[in-house]
């Protein structure tokens, strides 16, 4: 069982409030992920990290960004919310070497009214 | 620019039939990952194909790669309801930094 959490699971919110989206993992990865998924839909990497300090944008352009300030943390932050903005995060980590499986957390289910 | 592609994207077939969901990709790669993911969910993994040939079972799903073909098969046997969710594929450039993912294949099993 792979040990990466996100919270919150779900949110509602209103347009221009300021979010950030919380994922830890336990596993002690270098590498830690970002996707978005609408509905039924393929996954969208949007920010990506090699570990501490390291942030990189991923191929789907997004108007959040991220912070790596501990190995095992990497938040994801709106400063304004939109409707727009209404999907799926997941967050998963992975080895830097090996197998280089990616494991996801549970997601988090954001709604921007 | 790596791309890797899904066929069918969807399916829907009756409980007890096989069926084979194919994932091509676009770029030498020698690894090949299988995602499970449930409505509403995150994503499970299911399989890890490291080599050419590689094939591993687990209940009634099979998965196979030929990195030559740049394919990967995931073979249903005798579909249960249980097995209907989404399948992902995804493949990895030659450094393996990045997963690329398909499209996915959304599958339903009717009783």
């Amino acid at each position: 069982e792979a040990d990466i959490y996100q919270t919150p699971r779900y949110l509602v919110i209103g347009t221009g409030k300021k979010i950030t989206l919380e994922c830890s993992q336990t596993m002690g990865h270098d590498k830690m992920y970002w996707y978005q998924q609408d509905p039924g839909m393929e996954l969208h990497l949007i920010h990506y990290s090699y570990g501490v300090n390291s942030t990189e944008k991923g191929d789907l352009s997004s108007e959040s960004t991220v912070s790596r300030i501990r190995t095992e943390h990497f938040p994801l932050t709106l400063e304004s919310a939109r409707p727009s903005h209404t999907s799926q995060y997941l967050c998963a980590s992975s080895e830097w070497q090996g197998v280089r499986e990616q494991f996801f957390g549970p997601g988090t289910r954001l709604t921007v009214l | 620019e790596l791309k890797v592609e899904q066929n069918p994207l969807f399916l829907s077939m009756q409980e007890g039939k096989n069926y084979t969901i194919y994932c091509n990709y676009s770029t030498t790669s020698d690894r090949l990952y299988w995602y499970r993911q449930d409505p509403g969910k995150s994503l499970e993994s299911l399989f890890v194909l490291l080599s050419n040939g590689a094939v591993k079972q687990e209940g009634r799903l099979m998965a196979s790669l030929d990195t030559k073909a740049r394919l990967s098969t995931l073979h249903i046997t005798a579909a249960v309801h249980d097995l209907s969710a989404t399948y992902f594929c995804a493949s990895t450039n030659n450094a393996g930094n990045m997963l690329t993912f398909g499209g996915g294949t959304r599958l339903m099993v009717k009783p």
